[in-house]
């Protein structure tokens, strides 16, 4: 099974601050890979498709790169309204698992 | 307006047994594979189960041989009948759709509690 390594596992940034989160896969999920927002007591958000495309609504400071291995989620300024933990997630043959990583929880410093 | 509604949670001893019923509307349920996720406090998100829209179910290794996905697309609705529950279980279970490979629809979330 492939496995996703989540990093960090938390950070904390000050408003304005530029944020990244990378995701590593096990092996090469060409663009498969998604990033989700979950705030506390609430069900995740999907934020980004496909290794790099916006969901719709969702506010352009957030951006996903990568593919194959190696991928990266940023937060160009951080808002007060982005206190969450974020995950990415992997998929592969469809309609098998849907892997998620560990999270990262970002807090305001 | 999209809703996923979960239900059936509860507190349940250890080796018992339940069944959480996720109900759909506001899409077309017939066309979206659906899954079970669960998080347990203060953990992050971990895969249970899914069925696809031909039927054909997979589970998380941790809960094959004791959980059974179904659904029922009359009703616009997935069942996840779990037995031989272990501690190791207590969590929110969600439900959520998914067409292509993004979780896009999502339920609020209920509560299984495995405990003596």
């Amino acid at each position: 099974d492939i496995q996703m390594t989540q990093s960090p596992s938390s950070l904390s940034a000050s408003v304005g601050d530029r944020v990244t989160i990378t995701c590593q896969a096990s092996q090469d999920i060409s663009n498969y890979l998604n990033w989700y927002q979950q705030k506390p007591g609430k069900a995740p958000k999907l934020l980004i498709y496909d290794a790099s495309n916006l969901e719709t609504g969702v506010p352009s400071r957030f951006s996903g790169s990568g593919s194959g291995t190696d991928f990266t989620f940023t937060i160009s300024s951080l808002q007060p309204e982005d206190i969450a933990t974020y995950y990415c997630q992997q998929y592969d043959n469809l309609p098998r698992p849907l892997i998620f990583g560990g999270g990262t929880k970002v807090e305001i410093k | 307006e999209v809703q996923l509604v979960e239900s059936g949670g509860g507190l349940v001893q250890p080796g018992g047994s339940l069944r959480l019923s996720c109900a759909a509307s506001g899409f077309t349920f017939s066309s979206y594979d659906m899954h079970w996720v669960r998080q347990a406090t203060g953990k992050g998100l971990e895969w249970v189960s899914v069925i696809g829209t031909a039927g054909d179910t997979y589970y998380a290794g941790s809960v094959k041989g004791r959980f059974t996905i179904s659904r029922e697309n009359a009703k616009n609705s997935v069942y996840l009948q779990m037995n031989s529950l272990r501690t190791g279980d207590t969590a929110v279970y969600y439900c959520a759709g998914a067409v292509t490979g993004s979780f896009d629809y999502w339920g609020q979330g209920t509560l299984v509690t495995v405990s003596s």
